[in-house]
């Protein structure tokens, strides 16, 4: 079956610039997540959602940072005056329906911020 | 501590077993996982054990959990090139949805 897919895979913006990243999750799946990876770590958390709220956005590291997933399917991460720290890849995740639930994550979206 | 450690390079002969190790923060985590991400790919779950169990076995991996160390390790048997990746360990805190993760390791396999 489908899996998470998420686009673009690779975005180059110019600091400053405003960039939308989209991830579908898999259908049915009611939660959805966002995880950022800059190189050589660990993804970091960002956003979760449930069905279409935002249940713990303590992960977005600042105001330009804002996620919405309107009809409780597709979500779009939403990046403002991006800085160059901005830059990492970009991961969203799905699961059933929440807490202990498996995990599944799409390809990523690479974002590179000149 | 309070990371998800790993070490972060480990290298074996094909052919050989691998044993990645991790030490996870919050003894009361319910699902520990590993996850393997191939270069320029997203994260492919390989495995998750639940923190009632000692080990789990899945083909050619074993994972073993010592909840008292908290200590999590990915035994991968018979090790492939293709086995070539960066392995994390993650957890999930009890009463969160987020998934924690260590800093990966990579593991080279040498023909």
């Amino acid at each position: 079956g489908a899996g998470v897919s998420q686009t673009p895979s690779n975005k180059v913006t110019e600091k400053g610039k405003y960039v939308e990243l989209r991830c579908d999750p898999i259908s049915g799946h009611t939660a959805l997540y966002w995880y950022r990876q800059s190189l050589g770590q660990g993804p970091e958390f960002l956003i979760y959602f449930q069905g279409t709220g935002a249940a713990d956005d303590s992960g977005l590291p600042n105001d330009r940072f804002f996620a919405v997933r309107p009809e409780g399917s597709v979500s779009t991460l939403k990046i403002q005056r991006t800085e160059r720290g901005d830059s990492a890849v970009y991961l969203c995740a799905s699961s059933l329906s929440g807490m202990g639930e498996t995990q599944y994550f799409g390809p990523g979206t690479r974002l590179l911020v000149l | 501590g309070e990371d998800v450690e790993q070490s972060l390079f480990l290298s074996v002969r094909e052919g050989d077993s691998s044993v990645i190790n991790c030490t996870y923060t919050d003894s009361s985590s319910t699902y520990l996982y590993w996850y393997k991400q191939e270069p320029g790919a997203g994260l492919q779950l390989l495995t998750y054990i639940f923190s009632n169990m000692d080990m789990k076995q899945d083909q050619r991996l074993t994972v073993l959990l010592n909840k008292k160390d908290k200590h999590l390790s990915l035994r991968i048997a018979d090790t492939q090139t293709g086995d070539s990746a960066i392995y994390f360990c993650a957890e999930t805190p009890p009463g969160s949805y987020q998934l924690t993760f260590g800093k990966g390791t990579k593991l080279s396999v040498i023909p």
